[in-house]
Parts: C-alpha cells; structure tokens; sequence
C-alpha cells in the first residue's frame, strides 16, 4: 500500500492565509520531502526533514515531522496566488533504500 | 541549461507501438528514476538506477524496460504499448542518500 497518505486532499484558501498540509506515513524512514507540482510541469523539490529533525523552516515553509505518530505537516504562512499547486509529501523509506514514496498529494487552490 | 530534461513532451501513439522516452540529467547525479503519474495525480516509482545499476524495480510490467547508456542518461522502452499505459512519466535524478529529488517536465503518453 502507499507509503505517504496527504491530508486533506484538497484545500482553497485566500490570498494572505495560512495553509496547512499533513502527511501520514507507515513505515520507518530516513527522511521526509515535500514537493510542489505547478499545472502540466514536473515536481519540484521543497524541503527535506531528516528523521531526527523535528522542524524545519524554509522562507514561508515551515515543516514539522512526529515520528511517533508517522506524520508531518507543511505549513505556508501568508500564501499568495502563485502558491496554487498541487503539494506531496515522499518518504525515503528504510526498507525501499533510495527511493521516493509519494502520497497522493494535496491540491491548494490560494484565492487573489 | 535544463537540469533534468526529458523528451518528447507529448507522445501519441496506437496500442500495439513501441516506443521511447528519453532522460538526460547534467546534474552529475549517480541515481536516476522513472516515475508514472496516472489521471489521479498518483505518482508511482518504476525504475532506479544508481550507477548503470537497477536497484529497484516495482510490480511494473515486463514490457517496460529502462536503459541507461551512461551515468547522465535513463531512457524508458515501452513495447506493446496498451491503452491503460496513458499517463505522465516522469525522469528524477537525485545525488544520493538524504537529497532531494530533481524531476524532469514529464511526457505525457496518450494510448489510442
């Protein structure tokens, strides 16, 4: 079964607001990525989380991973119009070695 | 210049063709992936490959087959092509254990 579940699977704020994404996963990883996918274009890469990070933060990112519970969260603060995407989590999984298991991705609509 | 660039950017073709999707990353990463996105926008990993070397290879049909002629390149080979083989494929390359991935445009088969 999928290793990344994204929650919810879609979101529509606006402009200005904050966005908030989860991700649950199953197994032990080694890290967490997130990833942005602009209409018809390829994924482009975030942040990463190690595992034994807790938070992160990239300019309006902020990233938080709970291996206990195996989930994270990918929070934009003050979205803009040009943050409409489709959003997924991918783990690099202990027991897949170097790969990237996606989730099937939160789709964010920010209102102008 | 194009980190990861993948061509064509559209192939439409009738079931039964065989056909090629070629990947080249200047990036001088030692792993490279295929990946197929279906209508869903589910991303699925197909092939790895870390230095001319297949090191995963999911529950993909054998009528997909990677080649990589050099460390910079995985082309995908698909034979026989089939009407649920339609979907988005996209070519990643990463550097290693704990990065990211960068992903190409994608190719957009459609299956007639």
């Amino acid at each position: 079964s999928q290793q990344g579940e994204e929650d919810p699977q879609a979101l529509s704020i606006q402009e200005g607001e904050n966005a908030t994404m989860n991700c649950s996963y199953k197994t032990s990883i080694n890290n967490l990525q997130w990833y942005r996918q602009n209409s018809g274009r390829g994924l482009v890469h975030l942040i990463l989380i190690r595992s034994n990070e807790r938070e992160k933060h990239s300019g309006r990112l902020r990233v938080t991973l709970d291996t206990s519970k195996k989930s994270s969260s990918l929070l934009i603060t003050a979205s803009r119009a040009a943050d409409t995407a489709s959003y997924f989590c991918a783990t690099d999984a202990r027991n897949y070695g170097q790969n990237f298991v996606f989730g099937p991705g939160t789709r964010l609509s920010v209102l102008p | 210049d194009t980190a990861v660039s993948q061509t064509p950017k559209y192939l439409v073709t009738q079931m039964g063709n065989d056909k090629s999707i070629k990947c080249e990353q200047n990036l001088g990463h030692d792993t490279m992936y295929w990946y197929k996105q279906d209508s869903k926008k589910f991303l699925k990993i197909m092939f790895s490959y870390n230095n001319k070397e297949l090191i995963i290879n999911e529950t993909v049909p054998n009528r997909f087959s990677p080649k990589s002629p050099d460390k910079a390149h995985l082309n995908l080979h698909i034979n026989s092509l089939e009407l649920g083989d339609s979907a988005v494929y996209f070519c990643a390359s990463s550097p290693g254990q704990g990065k990211g991935a960068f992903f190409g445009q994608g190719t957009r088969l459609t299956v007639v």
